[in-house]
């Protein structure tokens, strides 16, 4: 089975602080994703990576960041974080494969910036 | 750009009944795919079931089914025989065929199956 962790469930930080979210899938996936999560709007995504220290910006990658150094982990970064930044976050990957565009998602880190 | 609606913030339905969730989507393409994914309670999101837009013929998975509408852009998924596992958020879902597609979700419906 696909195996997508990511470092932490929950999380709380201090408005102003460096935040790292890290995320790591098992299953050799080209493709990964950085979502978050809030009521009443859905999924919306932040960044993705179709390679090794490549990214490209989703709908909102205002204030973050992203770094993929390995192919199996993605990371996504709050340079100073926000209290509008409070959010679920969701990592998830998915394979180049033929007829394969399943994105497989891990647990979730819910961040409060306080 | 590619828009998902799901209009319906919440439904609930009995155990052992069908529910319908409904979806629609706003694209200009013509090669995608449709999706719904399920997220439980505290738990990971999983895929559904998925439609190729090129397929005429409804994807179905055990006891989900869904109603593609090409032409209205529509997209429902319907559950038969419901479980009380099958209370979750689901999520309505787009992406344009490519290597390098990205998905476009909707707002999410909250079911509640009631034992």
């Amino acid at each position: 089975d696909v195996k997508v962790t990511q470092s932490s469930r929950y999380l709380v930080k201090r408005t102003g602080e460096k935040v790292f979210l890290e995320c790591v899938q098992d299953m050799d996936h080209e493709n990964m994703f950085w979502y978050r999560q809030d009521p009443g709007l859905g999924l919306r995504l932040i960044y993705f990576s179709y390679d090794v220290k490549m990214k490209e910006k989703g709908d909102i990658p205002e204030g973050y960041s992203v770094s993929r150094e390995k192919k199996e982990r993605f990371s996504l970064i709050l340079e100073s974080a926000s209290t509008n930044q409070t959010s679920m976050y969701l990592c998830a990957s998915s394979t180049l494969g033929q007829g394969s565009y399943e994105q497989y998602f891990g647990p979730g880190t819910r961040l409060t910036v306080t | 750009a590619q828009t998902v609606t799901q209009s319906q913030p919440e439904m609930s339905v009995q155990e052992a009944e069908t529910v319908t969730l409904s979806c629609t989507y706003d694209t200009s393409e013509n090669n995608y795919y449709l999706f719904w994914y399920k997220q439980p309670p505290s738990r990971q999101m999983i895929l559904v079931i998925r439609q190729e837009a090129y397929k005429q013929q409804n994807a179905t998975e055990n006891r989900f089914s869904v109603n593609f509408q090409k032409a209205a852009k529509s997209f429902s998924l319907k559950i038969s025989d419901s479980q009380l596992g099958d209370t979750a958020m689901y999520f309505c879902a787009f992406m344009l065929t490519g290597a390098n597609s990205k998905l476009t979700f909707g707002k999410g419906i909250t079911l509640s199956v009631r034992p």
